[in-house]
């Protein structure tokens, strides 16, 4: 059973917000949501963590409603560097990390 | 630099044989664990370490997976008898301390294994 669904694909030209939405509608009361980008030939790079409601770093937002059904990476006005894929995770503690296929994000000139 | 070090890394080798994988933790991190990605796939958790030990290994595929952290630094995943569903690449990451879901994990760039 899928932790979480997200779209396989999304495409934005620079200077937008991008917005990739999560879906995790049997997230445990201890789950936490974490967000993971990876370019072509790298490992993955942690981006953001949270637990309910919002939470901004200085690369991203992340917007989890209250119901913590789904969360929300907002990447602010995305660069041609931020093509990579990125995926969405949902566990608690020191429970193996459960990747998916993340969304490939292309932004486009 | 102070990042997860892994070598080789790219590693070709034929169906049989015995490979030997490195990582090389961030200094001061207790927790390592090794995750493979196949293409087109996300990472697949395989082996965690806090110190020396395995605490978890639920993740091996079988019996011809092996990994050791003899001294609680560097860590070497083992495969015997490669076969060719073995090719991938092999990803490292460290912590400071345990928790998957609950901190960051360093990743390294991986090994890149071939099975020819």
């Amino acid at each position: 059973l899928a932790k979480t669904t997200q779209p396989i694909s999304m495409d934005s030209y620079e200077g937008q917000e991008v917005n990739i939405t999560c879906s995790h509608n049997n997230i445990a009361t201890n789950d936490y949501i974490t967000w993971y980008q990876q370019f072509p030939s790298q490992g993955p790079r942690f981006i953001i963590q949270g637990y309910k409601t919002k939470v901004t770093n200085e690369v991203a937002s992340l917007f989890i409603p209250a119901d913590r059904k789904s969360s929300t990476l907002s990447l602010p006005r995305v660069s041609l560097s931020d093509t990579a894929v990125y995926y969405c995770l949902v566990g608690e503690g020191n429970t193996p990390l459960v990747f998916g296929k993340g969304t490939r994000l292309s932004v486009i000139a | 630099g102070a990042g997860v070090s892994q070598t080789p890394s790219n590693k070709v080798t034929e169906k049989g044989k015995y490979v030997e994988l490195r990582c090389d933790p961030i200094s001061g991190h207790t927790a390592l664990y090794w995750y493979r990605q196949s293409l087109g796939q996300g990472p697949e958790f395989l082996i965690y370490f806090q110190g020396t030990g395995a605490a978890d290994d639920s993740g091996l595929p079988n019996d011809r997976f092996f990994a050791v952290r003899p001294e609680g630094s560097v860590s070497t995943l083992k495969i015997q008898r490669t076969e060719r569903g073995d090719s991938a690449v092999y990803l490292c990451a460290s912590s400071p301390t345990p928790g998957q879901h609950t901190g960051e994990l360093f990743f390294g760039e991986g090994s890149r294994l071939t099975v020819l």
